[in-house]
């Protein structure tokens, strides 16, 4: 069973566009995070949200986390090459980190 | 600051074989977390180790097994190695089995079971 919900599966975008990348799940989390992967490395952490309705801005990144705390959202403005890479969410669940299946970005120039 | 540190980079290993990799966290972080990752997809839970005990299993087979050292460094092993474990095998750190604060995660090693 997947707890979290992420699409759509795969993206391909034109440089300067811009996109919404969605995370679901049917269970509250206490929090969700967001990582970004490049091919071949570890995911990193972009962002944590733990308040319900919180809205966080990274430079062109905006994430929030849905009232319920069952959902969140990543957009990107003005998509730039070096956007590209593997978007992966994921909640606390039982005292550890459950992951969604991700989003491939592909941004073009 | 190092990061997260695993060791190999790559292997391959032939089917029936037994694996060991190996993972030092975070300077600071004592808790460690195993997670593996098929090509394009999310990580998925393996176990987590914290005061060198498993705290948390994923729904993985007893052919997966891990131990934590005192100085919070950690092994994974898989005995009997099958096709379908080839995979990115990640380890993720972090402090006190808090998850809000982040996962650190190293950059891997990738299993390739022939």
């Amino acid at each position: 069973t997947q707890l979290l919900e992420q699409s759509p599966q795969f993206l391909s975008i034109q440089e300067g566009e811009n996109l919404t990348v969605y995370c679901n799940s049917s269970s509250v989390f206490s929090s969700l995070q967001w990582y970004r992967q490049e091919p071949g490395e570890g995911p990193v952490l972009l962002v944590t949200v733990v308040t319900g309705g919180e809205v966080k801005k990274l430079k062109r990144l905006t994430f929030q986390f849905g009232d319920a705390r069952k959902d969140s959202s990543l957009h990107i403005t003005a998509a730039q090459p070096g956007d590209t890479g593997l978007y992966l969410c994921a909640g606390e669940y039982g005292n550890k980190l459950v992951f969604g299946a991700g989003t491939i970005l592909r941004v073009k120039s | 600051d190092a990061g997260v540190t695993q060791s190999p980079t790559h292997l391959i290993k032939t089917r029936g074989q037994q694996v060991t990799l190996r993972c030092s966290p975070k300077s600071g972080h004592d808790t460690v977390s195993w997670y593996q990752q098929a090509l394009g997809q999310g990580p998925q839970f393996i176990f987590q180790y914290y005061e060198e005990e498993e705290r948390q299993r994923g729904n993985f087979p007893d052919r997966f097994s891990g131990h934590q050292f005192p100085n919070y460094s950690s092994e994974l092993n898989v005995n009997a190695l099958l096709l379908g474990d080839s995979a990115l095998y990640l380890c993720a750190s972090s402090w006190g089995q808090n998850v809000n604060y982040g996962y650190t995660f190293g950059s891997g090693t990738r299993l390739t079971v022939v």
